[in-house]
């Protein structure tokens, strides 16, 4: 998606180790999410950011971290990778908090072993 | 506990007529109601969205039904083209600090030709 960027677009880790995924965007929007996206529960927010260094935890947030050191980009780290937690994962941004639409990247599929 | 949901997993629809996808939610402080489309390999995409005060927003081939009473809304696609095949996730926005977006579970529409 133009000005939203996800990488890894794949990645397959082992159970335990710790795993970083990025979202980078050019949009310099103030409101950053990360989704995870699972068959029977559509998607569900980890943890949202709503200025550099402020976050918050969303519904499903056990077992994540994140940061943003930078306007542009919004860190997701896996501290011990577990089985459950191999899903898609989306990168989400927007302008205001009033807005009525985000726009998301095109994920990272997580597969862990 | 899910606020938004989307009974119907998939729904099959003949190419020329109508596409009806719906969602029901629980939380009567949701203000605003969106509707996404994903496609396979990319992240979801804004449709169409209704604000709590309508009960009808129209867009060219897609209209959104709001029900308050029912905490009902739906979907409408007419005439239904092959490019319409994808995944339509509803959701729902509140604003508790900064605002969030609730998703259901989604629904996979095929138009068959």
């Amino acid at each position: 998606d133009a000005g939203i960027t996800q990488s890894p677009r794949h990645k397959v880790t082992e159970t335990g180790t710790p795993v970083t995924l990025r979202c980078h965007q050019t949009e310099n929007h103030r409101y950053m999410y990360w989704y995870r996206q699972d068959p029977g529960h559509g998607l569900r927010l980890i943890h949202y950011s709503y200025g550099v260094k402020d976050t918050d935890k969303g519904e499903v947030s056990d077992g994540y971290s994140v940061s943003r050191s930078k306007t542009e980009d919004f860190l997701l780290t896996l501290e011990s990778a577990t089985s459950s937690q191999t899903s898609v994962y989306f990168c989400a941004i927007s302008e205001t908090d009033r807005t009525t639409s985000y726009t998301f990247g095109s994920g990272t599929r997580l597969t862990v072993v | 506990d899910q606020q938004v949901k989307q009974n119907s997993p998939s729904l099959s629809v003949q190419e020329g007529r109508i596409s009806i996808l719906n969602c029901d939610y629980t939380n009567s402080m949701f203000d605003y109601f969106l509707w996404y489309k994903k496609y396979p390999a990319e992240g979801p995409t804004f449709l169409i969205s209704i604000s709590s005060i309508k009960d009808k927003n129209e867009d060219g081939r897609f209209t959104v039904f709001l029900n308050k009473s029912a905490k009902h809304l739906s979907l409408h696609i007419v005439p239904s083209q092959p490019g319409d095949s994808a995944v339509y996730f509803c959701a729902a926005s509140f604003i508790q600090g900064a605002q969030k977006l609730v998703f259901g579970q989604g629904t996979r529409l095929t138009i068959n030709p």
